[in-house]
């Protein structure tokens, strides 16, 4: 069993819709991620928040907004998204930004998301 | 432009091949090396944390090479469920943060 849970699984939602998605980590880890794998593309990194500060933002559309309300819980928040927002949104954390040293990611199941 | 590059393959080989898989990076100030596996629709898991003077797990090793920014992960006695995308990630420092960067893996095919 994943230390990290992604809800929902599957979503299919209309472009002017609105919803989010939810990531939980039990893994007692301070900073966590969320990324975006397309067919045949590597993982893009989108957010990445320690301590529940946003310390990057890969220049991702505002109409993905991310909220990190505590150290266990980050939600993604999507609002009139394009079919190419198509993919798998991977959640994942670890336990701190170390600075040189990186500490390995524990990945969730993730999202697969399809914009009709 | 920081990347990590691997050939996409696939690779496939029979049941007890050996196999290996090379890994080129940009950024000569990374750091931390890592091999993930990714299962077809399924999340990345860590297989191993790569280190400068080499590490082994199993049928699995791994090597880095700082000189030519290259790492290699090599699987002995391959299994069928050996199947799988092997992703090579490596860190990447910038002004706001730490990120690690993937490649867009290796497929690798045993078959019996």
């Amino acid at each position: 069993e994943t230390g990290v849970t992604q809800t929902p699984r599957h979503l299919v939602m209309g472009m002017t819709n609105k919803k989010s998605l939810k990531c939980e980590q039990h893994l007692g880890h301070n900073a966590m991620y969320w990324y975006k794998q397309s067919a045949k593309k590597p993982l893009e990194l989108m957010f990445v928040y320690s301590l529940e500060e946003r310390v990057e933002n890969n220049s991702v559309p505002s109409r993905f907004s991310p909220e990190c309300p505590n150290s266990s819980h980050l939600f993604l928040h999507l609002h009139t998204l394009q079919p190419e927002d198509s993919a798998l949104y991977l959640c994942a954390s670890s336990q701190d930004l170390s600075g040189l040293i990186f500490q390995p990611q524990h990945f969730g199941d993730g999202t697969r998301l399809s914009i009709l | 432009r920081k990347e990590v590059e691997q050939d996409p393959g696939p690779f496939n080989v029979p049941e007890g091949a050996t196999v290996a898989f090379n890994c080129t990076y940009s950024n000569s100030a990374s750091q931390s090396f890592f091999w993930y596996r990714q299962d077809c629709r399924k999340e990345p898991k860590l297989l191993m944390s790569v280190y400068s003077s080499g590490n082994e797990d199993g049928r699995f090793t791994a090597q880095l090479n700082r000189a030519s920014q290259y790492i290699s992960l090599l699987i002995r006695d391959s299994k069928l469920s050996d199947s799988a995308t092997y992703l090579c990630v490596v860190n990447d420092e910038n002004q706001a943060g730490t990120a690690l960067i993937f490649g867009k893996g290796t497929t690798l095919s045993v078959s019996s």
